[in-house]
């Protein structure tokens, strides 16, 4: 049972254009999300992040907007660069009090010069 | 900081034989993951401390994997006896809370081969 949920395995876009990578979940219990970058042979990195009680949270060129009622967040990436280019995984931790972690499969995305 | 280290970064091993991976947290980090990759299943949770005290185990696949935290700086998961099934990218992350942020600091990962 896949409590985190990225439908779209791939994507790739054109330098300079924005990317959207989605995520959706299944547990409303999940109160804070999270994304991780990761590039081959190394360890996931930590990108951004949001709480429950907001909808949107910017850190420069990456932004991730949160809509609960349809249990889905979003990272847009703008303008895109080729060092972008990675896997991106959603995760989310519930509201209790385990500190565990809950990933998305995660998106490639590749973009071009 | 030097992060998270992880070592071996790769392995390969004959089926039936034990393997160790092993993990240094960040200092100062007071709870360890451990984490297994593959294809199929994604980045799974196979246990995590928390001040050194195994805190959800839930994900440890069977009786063949164990894992301890015999003190701050230090963890080990142990597969006894391996199989191939087992070949995966294991990762272990501390976890941290900074500027009202929370998320884990991820190691570099022991790519497993079991052959």
């Amino acid at each position: 049972d896949q409590q985190v949920k990225q439908n779209s395995p791939s994507l790739s876009v054109q330098e300079g254009r924005i990317s959207i990578l989605n995520c959706d979940y299944t547990n409303s219990m999940f109160d804070y999300f999270l994304w991780y970058k990761k590039y081959p042979a190394e360890g996931p990195t930590f990108l951004i992040s949001i709480s429950s009680i907001k909808d949107k949270n910017e850190d420069g060129r990456f932004t991730v907007f949160l809509n609960k009622s349809a249990k889905h967040l979003s990272l847009h990436i703008v303008p895109s660069q080729p060092g972008d280019s990675a896997v991106y995984f959603c995760a989310a931790k519930d509201q209790g009090g385990s500190e565990k972690l809950v990933f998305g499969k995660g998106t490639k995305l590749t973009v071009n010069p | 900081d030097a992060g998270v280290i992880q070592s071996p970064r790769h392995e390969v091993t004959e089926m039936g034989q034990e393997v160790t991976l092993r993990c240094k947290p960040i200092s100062g980090h007071n709870s360890l993951f451990w984490y297994r990759q593959t294809m199929m299943r994604g980045l799974e949770l196979l246990i995590y401390f928390n001040n050194n005290v195994p805190i959800d185990d839930s994900g440890m696949p069977e009786d063949r994997f164990s894992a301890k935290m015999p003190n701050a700086s230090f963890s080990t998961l142990k597969i006894q006896p391996s199989e191939p099934r087992d070949s995966a990218v294991y990762f272990c992350a501390s976890s941290f809370w900074s500027g009202g942020s929370y998320g884990y600091t991820f190691g570099s990962g022991t790519r497993l081969t079991v052959v």
